[in-house]
């Protein structure tokens, strides 16, 4: 079974600084998806990443993919408090079958 | 476009009793994905559906779940005699298409209907 590790897992960080999410997965894929959810609430989707080396950017949040290491990364800059949410990585599977989510990194923004 | 639809959003059962959740896709959205999330953990897999087939149900319990995707109407997750550990989220969610060459497959979630197994 294909397996998707974030870290960390819990992040509370100060309002303005910058931070890093990873997210590793355990076969190949290049597909990698990004999804945000507030408590209580559904999953957004906010990025998708489909090949080697894709960078796409919203905002204050970045998202990298590198198929050969089997990782991607989500960076924050200049964090703000309406960035607190769990912030999902996924992966299908090559059939397109299964989307495989990571544990969830749940992130705190404090002033 | 309504996006997913799903209901009961929140349901409470008695162990023993039955619950059945409904989900909605998409307009245009064929494919069907049902998730469950228990408190303060990730997405599990449970099933995958088109209509009228169950395409991958490797995610779901052997006995007491069942899901089904008819030709009319919305998806429904069925679990039988539920017992307290059934309590979690279930997210249902929709795409229009699969496969690896079919280039990025986003899903679109639903809201969740939360169980509450007393």
């Amino acid at each position: 079974e294909l397996k998707v590790e974030q870290n960390p897992l819990f992040l509370s960080m100060q309002e303005g600084k910058n931070y890093t999410i990873y997210c590793n997965y355990s076969t190949t894929s290049d597909r990698l998806y990004w999804y945000r959810q507030d408590p209580g609430k559904s999953l957004e989707s906010l990025f998708v990443l489909l090949s080697n080396g894709a960078v796409k950017q919203e905002g204050r949040l970045m998202a990298s993919l590198d198929t050969k290491a089997r990782l991607s990364t989500l960076h924050i800059t200049a964090a703000v408090h309406d960035l607190s949410a769990t912030y999902f990585c996924a992966v299908d599977s090559n059939t397109g079958n299964q989307f495989y989510f990571g544990t969830g990194t749940s992130l705190t923004v404090i002033p | 476009n309504a996006g997913v639809m799903q209901n009961p959003r929140h349901l409470v059962r008695r162990r023993g009793q039955e619950a059945r959740l409904r989900c909605s896709p998409m307009k245009g959205h064929s494919h069907v994905y049902w998730y469950r999330q228990l408190p303060e953990e990730g997405l599990k897999f449970m099933v995958y559906l088109q209509k009228e087939n169950i395409i991958d149900e490797s995610g779901m319990p052997k006995e007491r779940f069942s899901a089904e995707f008819p030709k009319e109407g919305p998806s429904i997750l069925r679990i039988q005699q539920v017992v307290r550990g059934d309590s979690a989220a279930y997210f249902c969610a929709s795409s229009p298409f699969t496969g690896q060459d079919s280039g990025a497959n986003v899903l679109t979630f639903g809201a969740g209907s939360r169980l509450t197994v007393l």
